[in-house]
C-alpha cells in the first residue's frame, strides 16, 4: 500500500490564524518532506525529514513550522501567513532521504490565506 | 541555466498518436530520474523511473543518456487519459542535495478525440 493522506483536503485561513496540516504514511518510511505548489508551477521543496529529524530546510519562513511526532506522521504548524502563502502544500514519503528511493505524494491540501 | 529543462509544450494530440517529451539536466553527477504525472489539482504520481539501458512500461518508453544528460519519454498509441502534465524529475548529486527532488517545469498533454 504506497499511500501517503493528508488532513485537511481544504483550508481556508486569516492572516492572524493558527493551524496545522497533517500528513501520515504507514509504509515505514524513514523520510517525509514538504512541498509547497503554485498554481502551473512545479512541486518546491520545503523540509524534509529524516529519521524524524530535520535535515533539510529550504530557507523557509519561521510562520511554517514542521514538525515530526514519530516516524509516521508530519505536521506543518502554520502562523500569520500571508495571502502569497496561498498555494497546495504537498506531503510525501521515501524509504530514505537520499539515493534512489521513489518518494510518494499525499494528495495535498490546498490552502488559502485570506 | 535550469538544472532542469523541459520541452515548454503544450502538446496536443489526437488519440493513437505517438508523442515525445525530451527534458536535460545541468548537473553530471545527478543520481536518479523519473518521470511523474500530475493531473489538474491532483498530487504527482511516479510514473516510471528511467534507467540507462532504457526502460519500458507497457505504451510508456523512457530513456536516459547520461553523457549528454537527457531524458526522454515516449507514449505510444494515446489514450484520452495520459491528458494531464508529466514532470521530469531529477534527485540530487550528493552534500546537501542528496536525495533532493528538483522538478522540470512540466510539459502539459492533451489528447483530444
Amino acid at each position: 500500500d504506497t499511500e501517503v493522506t493528508q488532513t485537511p483536503k481544504h483550508l481556508v485561513m486569516g492572516m492572524t490564524n493558527k493551524k496545522s496540516l497533517k500528513c501520515e504514511q504507514h509504509m515505514g518510511h524513514r523520510a517525509m518532506y514538504w512541498y509547497k505548489q503554485k498554481a502551473k508551477k512545479p512541486p518546491e521543496l520545503m523540509f524534509v525529514y529524516s529519521y524524524e529529524k530535520l535535515s533539510i530546510n529550504e530557507s523557509v519562513p519561521s510562520r511554517f513550522s514542521p514538525e515530526c511526532p514519530n516516524s509516521s506522521l508530519l505536521n506543518l504548524h502554520l502562523h500569520a501567513l500571508q495571502p502569497e502563502d496561498s498555494a497546495l502544500y504537498l506531503c510525501a514519503s521515501s524509504q530514505v532521504a537520499g539515493g534512489t528511493d521513489t518518494q510518494y505524494f499525499g494528495p495535498g491540501t490546498r490552502l488559502t490565506v485570506l | 541555466r535550469k538544472e532542469v529543462e523541459q520541452d515548454p509544450g503544450p502538446f496536443n494530440v489526437p488519440e493513437g498518436a505517438t508523442v515525445a517529451f525530451n527534458c536535460t539536466y545541468s548537473n553530471s553527477a545527478s543520481q536518479s530520474f523519473f518521470w511523474y504525472r500530475q493531473d489538474c489539482r491532483k498530487e504527482p504520481k511516479l510514473l516510471m523511473s528511467v534507467y540507462s539501458s532504457g526502460n519500458e512500461d507497457g505504451r510508456f518508453t523512457a530513456q536516459l543518456n547520461r553523457a549528454s544528460q537527457y531524458i526522454s519519454l515516449l507514449i505510444r498509441d494515446s489514450k484520452l487519459s495520459d491528458s494531464a502534465t508529466y514532470l521530469c524529475v531529477v534527485t540530487g548529486a550528493g552534500g546537501t542535495s542528496y536525495g533532493k527532488l528538483t522538478f522540470g517545469q512540466g510539459t502539459i498533454l492533451t489528447v483530444h478525440p
